[in-house]
């Protein structure tokens, strides 16, 4: 079984200052791990992913995260928030097995203030 | 670069209409899933096809059937449609089914609203 919990549904910064949403997950295997963005009307665009190499994970647009396996967290983070980040994040996980089941979070909704 | 597409980004039906969504990707994944996404819910597996002709259910088949006939497209069915289907649909597929880089490329979504 597996699961992810994004911990904030929404979250509101102001515009250079840093950016943290939260997700921890559980998972029978080890898992591969995914942040995806979607802007308005857009479909999911992938933002980076873990599977098993660097714990620290770098995407795209300055995006990090880090796995954490003793605290079963990915959190994801960005140094400085940018308008344009305004958009909803979700976490996935993906288990092991003969087809790898994949489980979103629930979404993080980011304001993000000028 | 991947590309997945789907017939409509906006669609309006009555009750107890049959609809049909189409997915079309071009870049020769096995894998094809379709999944609903509502506020607060994020988004859930309805149905995945890893080969022509294969089909799973996901979470939520209730209501919904698929069609795969060719690799690379992959189509959701309701049957007689009803108000609890208003939603975002969202197709997307992927290359590998096991291995840890399963990767999903999602189209853009359809916004269907049942009337």
């Amino acid at each position: 079984a597996q699961s992810v919990t994004q911990l904030d549904s929404h979250v509101s910064v102001s515009e250079g200052t840093p950016v943290l949403l939260r997700c921890n997950y559980s998972s029978s295997y080890s898992p591969s791990l995914f942040w995806y963005v979607q802007h308005p009307n857009k479909g999911l665009q992938l933002l980076l992913k873990y599977t098993s190499a660097a714990t620290l994970v770098k995407g795209i647009n300055g995006f990090e995260a880090e796995f954490k396996k003793s605290e079963t967290s990915f959190h994801l983070t960005k140094p400085s928030a940018h308008m344009s980040d305004a958009a909803e994040y979700f976490c996935v996980v993906s288990g092991g097995g003969g087809y790898q089941k994949v489980t979103f979070g629930t979404g993080t909704k980011l304001q993000v203030i000028p | 670069d991947v590309k997945v597409t789907q017939s409509s980004r906006y669609l309006v039906k009555r009750t107890g209409e049959k609809v049909f969504l189409e997915c079309v990707q071009d870049m020769d994944h096995e894998n094809m899933f379709w999944y609903r996404q509502d506020p607060g819910l994020g988004l859930r597996l309805i149905y995945f096809s890893y080969d022509v002709k294969m089909k799973e259910k996901g979470d939520i088949p209730e209501g919904y059937s698929v069609s795969r006939e060719k690799k690379e497209r992959f189509s959701l069915i309701l049957e007689s449609a009803s108000t609890n289907q208003t939603s975002m649909y969202l197709c997307a597929s992927s290359l590998l089914t096991s291995g840890r880089d399963n990767e999903q490329f999602f189209g853009p979504g359809t916004r269907l609203t049942v009337l």
